[in-house]
C-alpha cells in the first residue's frame, strides 16, 4: 500500500513569504501529526489532527497553523517566513489516537524548506 | 535538559562490531519508540516499545521501565546502518498524540 506522501520534497520561499506544505497520510490512518527538523533544535513537534480536530500542539508560534480534511489528508502553512523557519518539515500518519491505544507512527519524506 | 537524551552523540565502529546506542528519559511515557534516519531526512520506524525487548533481524531493542532507560543494539554491523538513530518518547499525557525526541546518534560503519 501507499506509503505517506508529502508534496512538495524543496521549496524555497523569500523572507516574509507564507508557505503551504501537504501530507497525505496511508489510507485508513486517521491521525497526521506535524514535525521540524532543524540542526539546531533536532526533531520538534508542531500538531497533530485526529478526524479533522486539532488534538495536540507544540510550542510554535501562531504563524505556524494547520488543518485537516475528511479524507485525513493534511495541510501545514507557515505565515509571514523567517530564515530560522529553514528546516525539514516531517508528517507522520498513524492509525488512531491516544484513546484508541497505542499506534505505530509512518513518516513521510518530508519537505525540506529553505528561507532566503 | 532535554525530557530524552540519547548517548553517544556520534560513533564510529568498524564493520561487524556490536553496537549499542543508549535512552534516557524523564516524563512517564507510554511507548517509546527507535527510528532511523538516512541521509536525504526520510524517517523509518524500527521499534515501538512500551516493555520488555524486541528483536527484528540484527536490531534488538530494550526498554527498562524502572529505570527509564532504553538502549538500541546493532549485531554484526554493516556499513548500510550508518544512518542516525533517534529515540522518542510518547509521553503518557491524556489527550496527547505525540513525540519527544532524543537529539539522535549519528552511527558510522566503515567497511
Amino acid at each position: 500500500k501507499a506509503g505517506v506522501t508529502q508534496t512538495p520534497r524543496y521549496l524555497i520561499k523569500t523572507r516574509g513569504q507564507q508557505v503551504t506544505l501537504s501530507c497525505s497520510p496511508i489510507s485508513g490512518h486517521r491521525s497526521v501529526s506535524w514535525y521540524q527538523q532543524t540542526p539546531g533544535q533536532g526533531l520538534q513537534f508542531l500538531f497533530e489532527y485526529f478526524s479533522e480536530t486539532q488534538r495536540n500542539k507544540g510550542n510554535f508560534p501562531g504563524r505556524f497553523s494547520g488543518r485537516q480534511f475528511s479524507n485525513s489528508r493534511s495541510e501545514m502553512n507557515v505565515s509571514t517566513l523567517e530564515l530560522g523557519d529553514s528546516a525539514l518539515y516531517l508528517c507522520a500518519s498513524s492509525l488512531g489516537t491516544w484513546w484508541r491505544g497505542l499506534y505505530g507512527y509512518t513518516f513521510g519524506s518530508g519537505t525540506r524548506l529553505t528561507v532566503v | 535538559k532535554n525530557e530524552v537524551e540519547q548517548s553517544p552523540q556520534n560513533l564510529t565502529a568498524q564493520e561487524g562490531e556490536f553496537i549499542t546506542i543508549n535512552c534516557s528519559y524523564s516524563v512517564g511515557i507510554s511507548a517509546l519508540h527507535w527510528l532511523q534516519q538516512h541521509p536525504g531526512g526520510g524517517i523509518v520506524s524500527l521499534f515501538m516499545l512500551s516493555s520488555g525487548k524486541k528483536k527484528h533481524g540484527r536490531l534488538i531493542a530494550t526498554i527498562n521501565i524502572q529505570e527509564k532507560h532504553s538502549s538500541l543494539h546493532i549485531t554484526a554491523s554493516h556499513p548500510r546502518d550508518s544512518a542516525v538513530y533517534i529515540c522518542a518518547a510518547h509521553p503518557w499525557i491524556q489527550g496527547a498524540q505525540k513525540l519527544v525526541f532524543g537529539q539522535g546518534t549519528r552511527l558510522t560503519i566503515n567497511p
